[in-house]
């Protein structure tokens, strides 16, 4: 079974660039069968999606957020990563890393989610 | 974009009674529906996918059905654990969406 686990800073500066690793254990990144991805969820409300990537090929990306996201893989460290440039307060979330089998293409599971606040 | 609207928003239920949730699409997503558990301080869970399938592990009190734009989630005998949050997402197109949930409290 794959597990997920989140990282990165805490507190980011507003006007600066978010970024977040996931580490992915009990499965490959370059594998076929799985496409990654990023949900956030801001404090005390839902969930939003940032965007998929698979292992080649161009992530799909939030159109909300297009402009400022980049998701990529890190195939020697078996990881993936999140960035998101000029962030605000509300970009302040849990942000959860998830995979999709392919076969199934649904969120499960999920990382326990880090909570990033945006803050000077 | 596809908007999922979710009701109610609050379900005030004691255990042992029948939960009924709704989840209702802008547009059709056919039968790419699914619903999530989220407890406090914990990810959401993968409840049923594709409208209505459970995920692995999910107990039978859960079912899931409709399809088009009009979706259902049944908890037919709440257990102490079942209260929490619920979310339905479709994957009909890009971009994915999430439902705003609906919180399932103990009256």
């Amino acid at each position: 079974q794959v597990q997920l686990q989140e990282s990165g800073p805490g507190l980011v500066k507003p006007s600066e660039t978010l970024s977040l690793t996931c580490t992915v254990s009990g499965g490959s990144i370059s594998s076929d069968n799985y496409y990654w991805s990023w949900i956030r969820q801001p404090p005390g409300k839902g969930l939003e999606w940032i965007g998929d990537i698979y292992y080649i090929g161009s992530p799909n990306y939030n159109p909300s957020l297009k402009s400022r996201v980049t998701i990529s893989v890190d195939m020697s460290n078996n990881q993936f990563s999140l960035k998101l440039s000029s962030v605000t307060a509300a970009d302040t979330a849990v942000y959860y890393c998830a995979t999709k089998l392919i076969t199934l293409n649904w969120f499960d599971p999920w990382g326990q989610g880090t909570l990033v606040t945006v803050s000077s | 974009e596809i908007v999922l609207t979710q009701s109610p928003a609050t379900l005030s239920l004691s255990p042992g009674e029948r939960a009924t949730l709704s989840c209702r699409a802008s547009q059709s997503v056919n039968s790419y529906l699914a619903w999530y558990q989220q407890k406090p301080g914990q990810a959401p869970r993968l409840l049923i996918y594709d409208a209505s399938n459970r995920a692995t592990g999910i107990p039978a009190r859960f079912s899931g059905s409709g399809s088009g734009t009009d979706f259902t989630l049944t908890i037919t005998s709440l257990e102490p654990e079942d209260f929490a949050v619920y979310y339905c997402q479709h994957r009909r197109k890009w971009p994915l969406t999430f439902g705003g949930g609906t919180k399932v409290e103990i009256k």
